[in-house]
């Protein structure tokens, strides 16, 4: 099993559309959790961190449920420049530095 | 946040070469991490790199085929070894925000295609 599993997609909405995406991680000391961002060619970007309460940003929506060791992100109101691959990060913790990214989920937006 | 430089920002190498990577940053940091990232797939950490140590390789990277330097806090170069065309990817520097987060910010990375 991966350490961090993603849906790769691609989704494909219109402008304007809701769109969630849903991640889950193997190890339950696990101990932060973000969404980094990754445009065609470009070097990942933090998007946001994902906090045990929930914490939104604008039109998005992160959730962490650690029961189910599941992470999701909500996307209201698409807009054109949020297509791009959208990766889920876990920082396993018990000492390590390292980050563990899912393999990412595509998400396209068209008009 | 850091702003990250890396050169080469692509390279066509021949197999059976060497390519140093170099990584610059902003500000001091303790720790530089470098990535892989290879075709249509997510990041792989190949090592932590830091400053007065030797790097730190994760499963599956050896130092003798990517080996590291860490001269002072603002650089580290990675060099691929002995390339062949499996090691065509992306290669990303990457470091920690300060204050106690661990956010990390990326260089912009180095495109590599080993003919």
């Amino acid at each position: 099993r991966k350490e961090v599993e993603q849906d790769p997609g691609p989704f494909n909405v219109p402008e304007g559309a809701t769109v969630a995406f849903n991640c889950t991680y193997s190890n339950s000391a696990s101990q932060s959790f973000f969404w980094y961002r990754q445009d065609c060619r470009k070097e990942p970007k933090l998007l946001m961190s994902v906090y045990s309460s929930g914490n939104e940003d604008g039109r998005f929506t992160a959730q962490l449920n650690r029961a189910s060791q599941y992470i999701s992100l909500l996307i209201r109101d698409s807009k054109l420049s949020d297509s791009a691959t959208y990766l889920c990060v876990v920082n396993p913790g018990g000492g390590y530095n390292k980050l563990i990214f899912g393999a990412g989920t595509r998400l396209a937006v068209h008009p | 946040s850091a702003v990250i430089s890396q050169k080469p920002s692509r390279d066509i190498c021949q197999r059976g070469t060497s390519l140093t990577i170099q990584c610059q940053v902003d500000s001091q940091v303790t720790m530089m991490f470098w990535y892989r990232q290879q075709p249509g797939q997510s990041l792989t950490l190949i090592a932590t790199a830091n400053q007065g140590s030797e790097a730190t390789y994760e499963s599956g990277f050896v130092i003798d085929k990517f080996p590291i330097s860490r001269p002072n806090l603002t650089f580290s170069t990675l060099t691929v070894s002995n390339m062949s065309p499996e090691d065509s990817s992306i290669y990303l520097c990457s470091v920690r925000g300060g204050g106690g987060t661990d956010t990390q910010y990326f260089g912009p990375g180095t495109r590599l295609t080993v003919l």
